[in-house]
């Protein structure tokens, strides 16, 4: 079975520019998940999608950042303006149900590097 | 407000001895805490977890140690091989939000194993 996939591995972009990440979960998962390690900090959540819904955006840092989902399968998350501060590493995980429990924790995809310049 | 820490960035360890990384939190109504484990260019890997009524969990080499009047965690690898150096981070689901399933980590600690 696949796991969850990433695309691209790695971006390097001029601040002002736009870049869109995308993110494919595990085939049956509806919850889908972003998060971002910004240099070697905590993985911080940034929203949550049951199938093409966005449960939790709360932690969406403002509104350079547009995150969508359409027909529930892949999902892909867009920065523009891309600015410094959101270099970091994007990582995209998804599960079958949305509250955690044992046997249903998230499956991690390796994340894109994301270089603003 | 950071509702779990990790205030050790690394730790060097000898193969064969004990590991023990430490985890502390604030928020006491978190349900699970979860370890996971990241080795570079890969993504979080999920570990071992335990739940908050429990104070020991134990799965192979790996035991978690909860101790809810601290509010602190910890992961104890026993022995302890060069193939467990990663980074650990400590998580807890839920926190100050709306979704429950979201994951709180802390910044996570480098572990590095000699042979």
């Amino acid at each position: 079975e696949a796991g969850v996939t990433q695309f691209p591995s790695h971006s390097v972009i001029e601040k002002g520019q736009t870049v869109t990440l995308r993110c494919d979960p595990i085939s049956g998962h509806d919850n889908l998940y972003w998060y971002r390690r910004v240099m070697g900090k905590e993985i911080k959540f940034l929203l949550h999608f049951v199938k093409e819904s966005k449960q939790d955006e709360s932690g969406m840092p403002n509104n350079r950042f547009l995150a969508e989902r359409t027909g529930g399968t892949y999902s892909t998350l867009k920065v523009q303006p891309a600015e410094l501060e959101d270099s970091g590493v994007y990582f995209c995980a998804s599960s079958y149900r949305g509250t955690w429990s044992p046997g249903n924790e998230q499956f991690f995809g390796p994340g894109t590097r994301l270089t603003v310049l | 407000d950071q509702q779990v820490k990790q205030n050790s960035p690394s730790l060097s360890v000898q193969e064969g001895r004990i590991s023990i990384l430490n985890c502390d939190y604030t928020n006491s109504m978190f349900d699970y805490f979860l370890w996971y484990k990241k080795y570079p260019a890969e993504g979080p890997t999920f570990l071992i977890s335990i739940s908050s009524i429990k104070d020991k969990n134990e799965d192979g080499r790996f035991t978690v140690f909860l101790n809810k009047s601290a509010k602190h965690l910890s992961l104890h690898i026993v022995p302890s091989q060069p193939g467990d150096s990663a980074v650990y981070f400590c998580a807890a689901p839920g926190g100050m939000g709306t979704s429950y399933g979201k994951l709180t980590f802390g910044q996570g600690t480098i572990l590095t194993v000699h042979p």
